[in-house]
């Protein structure tokens, strides 16, 4: 079965500096991969996603993650954050094939400081 | 706006009562999810359908059952609630199975007293 861990429930970074989120999957068969975005009571938006092709993946507003198949690793990055960045931020993993949930990790929440 | 239509947004029941939750899903998808997320448990995957038919389950109290409809809309029951039930429901949906991506709706925040 597959399963996703990440890794600091908790990241804080000051405005302007570079964000950091890690996920690590686990996955007996090549994974799909997924970066979803919840803002306060709000639902869970797309941020990126990793099927296939190139490993460099980009998102929307200014993430970008790579997948590491030899570190079984997807991080989300982007170069300068913003104040509206400050949200939780969770990776996801599903098989690619026939019919697949979504598994998600437990979240980490971004803070983000002037 | 993710196209996905969650009914009612809060909800607010005694212990021992039933509550459905109504899901719309995006125009064409075929395929929808339930999740819980709660502060404890995290997001968990409750059940999946597909066209009308259940295709997996996860982690799906007896008491719960769901169903999707001819027209789409699919429908969480949940039964006998307890305190621990109190959470945040997702319904998410695809446009089929082999879809990699799922749009998730606003959820309905399940709050047992």
């Amino acid at each position: 079965a597959q399963s996703v861990t990440q890794l600091g429930s908790h990241v804080s970074v000051s405005e302007g500096a570079l964000v950091l989120l890690r996920c690590n999957y686990s996955s007996s068969v090549p994974p799909y991969l997924f970066w979803y975005v919840q803002y306060p009571n709000q639902g869970l938006q797309l941020l990126l996603k990793y099927t296939t092709g190139a490993t460099l993946v980009k998102g929307i507003n200014g993430f970008e993650a790579e997948f590491k198949k030899s570190e079984t690793s997807f991080h989300l990055t982007k170069p300068s954050a913003h104040m509206s960045d400050a949200a939780e931020y969770f990776c996801a993993v599903r098989l690619n094939t026939g019919f697949q949930k979504l598994v998600f990790g437990t979240g980490t929440r971004l803070l983000v400081s002037p | 706006d993710s196209g996905v239509t969650q009914t009612p947004k809060h909800l607010i029941t005694a212990t021992g009562q039933r509550v459905t939750l109504r899901c719309s899903p995006r125009s064409g998808d075929l395929s929808v999810y339930w999740y819980q997320q709660s502060l404890d448990q995290g997001l968990q995957f409750l059940i999946q359908y597909y066209n009308g038919e259940e295709r997996a389950k996860g982690n799906i109290l007896e008491r719960f059952s769901a169903q999707q409809f001819p027209d789409l809309h699919s429908e969480l029951n949940l039964s006998s609630l307890e305190l621990g039930d109190s959470a945040l429901y997702f319904c998410a949906s695809s446009v089929d199975t082999r879809n990699t991506e799922a749009f998730f709706g606003q959820g309905t925040r399940l709050t047992v007293v």
